[in-house]
């Protein structure tokens, strides 16, 4: 099974600066196949990136994907009070099986 | 819009089950997959298994083999996640959240229900 690593744990930031997450996959992922979410507190999440590198519907393009094989990255450009959440990235795998990271916590500095 | 609407929340003893619904509305059912994925309190999420919403065929994560069952009723366009035997690690909120279409899978889940809080406790 494709173990996801995400780093930091926790990433304290203001807003309008910059923010860069990552998740490390143990085996190479095909990008397709990669996705990122945003949980806020008492809320489901919601997709934000699929593809590695796509933005889902109604996602503001300060959110960006990239990466390829084991290292991707989720990159806020400039963030906004209400981007301060809890960020997921998953893979998905055959049989089928979907994996998630353990999370980042990006908070208010 | 598309909207995936749960069950309430449940409370049960150790070693029974729990049934959980998920209607789903606006778009047509029969043509996705629906994936349950569940977290503990304070925890990270947790793949349980997927649906066919059409045909009924299923795959459930390894470790919950036999204890987990998903089904699908298409004439109220709703599926439903049974876990039987829980125990005190079985507390967590339960999401349904939309799959791939058109015979696939899928490789993420585009929309999630508002979840259902299942509690274990004796």
């Amino acid at each position: 099974e494709i173990v996801l690593t995400q780093s930091p744990g926790t990433l304290s930031l203001s807003p309008g600066e910059r923010a860069t997450l990552s998740c490390r996959a143990s085996q190479s992922v095909s990008s397709s196949y990669l996705a990122w979410y945003q949980q806020k507190p008492g809320q489901a999440p919601r997709l934000l990136i699929c593809g590695a590198s796509s933005r889902a519907t109604g996602i503001p393009d300060r959110f960006s994907g990239s990466g390829s094989g084991t290292d991707f990255t989720l990159t806020i450009s400039r963030l906004e009070p209400e981007d301060f959440a809890v960020y997921y990235c998953q893979q998905y795998g055959s049989s089928p099986r979907y994996t998630f990271g353990q999370g980042t916590k990006l908070e208010i500095k | 819009q598309v909207q995936l609407v749960q069950s309430g929340a449940e409370v049960k003893k150790p070693g029974a089950s729990v049934k959980v619904s998920c209607k789903a509305s606006g778009y047509t059912f029969t043509s996705y997959y629906m994936h349950w994925v569940r977290q503990a309190p304070g925890q990270g999420l947790e793949w349980m298994g997927i649906i066919n919403s059409s045909g009924g065929s299923t795959s459930y994560a390894q470790k919950l083999q036999g204890r987990v069952t998903m089904t699908r009723d298409t004439s109220t366009s709703t599926v439903y996640m049974e876990l039987s035997s829980l125990r005190s690690e079985d507390t967590a909120m339960y999401y349904c959240a939309r799959g791939g279409y058109d015979g696939n899978w899928g490789p993420y889940f585009d929309y999630w229900g508002q979840g259902s809080l299942v509690t274990v406790s004796s």
